[in-house]
């Protein structure tokens, strides 16, 4: 079966950096995505990844080894408003996303 | 990046009637898009992928007869909701798949509140 995995919730400090690990099996790959999602809003893209390597946009970066089925959004300088919930989702080969259920980051001054 | 809207943003109905929402891209063209309902807490969930000038594929448990699904152009996909009944109460959402640059990327529009009393 196809399967995403992350932490359910992540607790951080402002100012410091996260890290958000998510780990997949599906069948075919097509490029992970990380989204994120304020409370009662659909989520934002924030990245795309489908070769090996780091991607840095800003305050965000996110990682990705095919080899291993492994990403992690990486979040630095953090902000209060970036206290959101965090969705990885792998695109399979049928083109479809395989959503993780996502990770509830907390920020606390 | 490119823009997706969704209308009505609220919804507020009667069981027993019929909403539609709409799903546009504005700024690409569309030749395939989700529908996503994501309820309190939970992930998203896809309902169907729809596909312009032909029928949308549905997940197994949504009903196609309840869910109706038009892509009557490269910019536009509708959702019906038939005969609503409170359990169809959710947050639905439509992302809008483009394919420019050659770089995969799926658009969200802002989502739909569907409350049925």
């Amino acid at each position: 079966g196809q399967n995403i995995d992350q932490p359910t919730e992540m607790t951080a400090t402002e100012g410091a950096i996260v890290q958000i690990n998510c780990t997949y099996q599906t069948s075919g790959f097509n490029g992970l995505f990380w989204y994120q999602q304020h409370a009662g809003e659909a989520p934002t893209f924030l990245s795309y990844n489908v070769l090996d390597g780091l991607e840095e946009k800003g305050r965000f970066s996110s990682f990705l080894s095919r080899s291993k089925g492994y990403s992690y959004l990486l979040l630095k300088e953090l902000q209060m408003k970036d206290s959101a919930s965090y969705l990885c989702a792998v695109m399979d080969s049928n083109y479809q996303l395989i959503w993780g259920a996502g990770t509830k980051l907390i920020i606390k001054p | 990046g490119a823009v997706v809207s969704q209308h009505p943003s609220r919804v507020i109905c009667k069981s027993g009637t019929s909403v539609k929402i709409e799903c546009r891209s504005l700024d690409f063209q569309a030749t395939t898009m989700f529908w996503y309902r994501q309820f309190p807490k939970q992930s998203l969930m896809l309902m169907a992928t729809s596909n312009e000038g032909s029928k949308a594929t549905y997940e197994q448990g949504v009903e196609k007869d309840k869910f109706l699904i038009n892509h009557a152009s490269l910019t536009l996909s509708t959702l019906t909701v038939t005969s609503a009944h409170p359990e169809d109460s959710s947050f639905y959402i439509c992302s809008a798949r483009d394919l420019t640059n050659k770089k995969e990327t799926q658009y969200f529009g802002p989502g739909t509140r569907l409350l049925v009393l």
